[in-house]
């Protein structure tokens, strides 16, 4: 059972466009993680958010935690060919010691 | 560096081989994760490794899979008699403690695995 839905599942967009990613799911996360993998390289934290509702910004990055904290979306402005990637949201419960990681979303930036 | 280190980055072996996969965390993390991610795919949960703790192994896809870890230092995946199935990037993380208070992971590049 997949916890942690993400969509799109793929999404190739032009430079200077916006987007957003989506990661669902029914179950309560105490805190939600969201990392970035390129080609040939592990997956690099971006963020992490722990209060229900809570925004945080990185540059062009803009992460929210729902309410509930069920889910959590990732909102990039005027994407750029370096945003291409594979963005994974991860996320951990209480009294687990370990993530689960979303199915992934694979993200194209065109020139 | 001070990162997580894998080894070896790539494995090329035939099918009913034993491999042996080797990860190093950032010293001082008490917690080290392994995963396996196929082509395209997502992270898939293998084995989690918490200080002296008994192993949380629920991930393993068969008895083929084994892995060990000496206190908080370097642990071993092993593989048996791999087959085609197991071709993947295998994944290693480490964080400083377990990650239920949002503690991020630290990820190694992988080891890339073909089974021919």
């Amino acid at each position: 059972t997949q916890l942690l839905e993400q969509s799109p599942q793929f999404l190739s967009i032009q430079e200077g466009e916006n987007l957003t990613v989506y990661c669902n799911s029914s179950s309560v996360f105490s805190s939600l993680q969201w990392y970035r993998q390129e080609p040939g390289e592990g997956p690099v934290l971006l963020v992490t958010v722990v209060t229900g509702g809570e925004v945080k910004k990185l540059k062009r990055l803009t992460f929210q935690f729902g309410d509930a904290r069920k889910d959590s979306s990732l909102h990039i402005t005027a994407a750029q060919p370096g945003d291409t990637g594979l963005y994974l949201c991860a996320g951990a419960q209480e009294g687990f010691q370990k993530l689960v990681f979303g199915t992934g979303t694979r993200l194209l930036v065109s020139p | 560096g001070a990162g997580v280190s894998q080894s070896p980055s790539n494995k090329v072996t035939e099918k009913g081989k034993d491999v042996e996969l080797r990860c190093d965390p950032i010293s001082g993390h008490t917690a080290l994760y392994w995963y396996r991610q196929r082509l395209g795919q997502g992270l898939e949960f293998l084995i989690y490794f918490q200080g002296n703790s008994a192993p949380d192994k629920s991930g393993l896809p068969s008895d083929r899979f084994s892995a060990e870890r000496t206190g908080e230092s370097v642990s071993t995946l092993t593989i048996q008699r791999t087959q085609q199935e197991d071709s993947a990037v295998y994944l290693c993380a480490s964080s400083f403690t377990g990650t239920g208070r949002g503690q991020p992971q630290h990820f190694g590049d992988g080891t890339r695995l073909s089974i021919l």
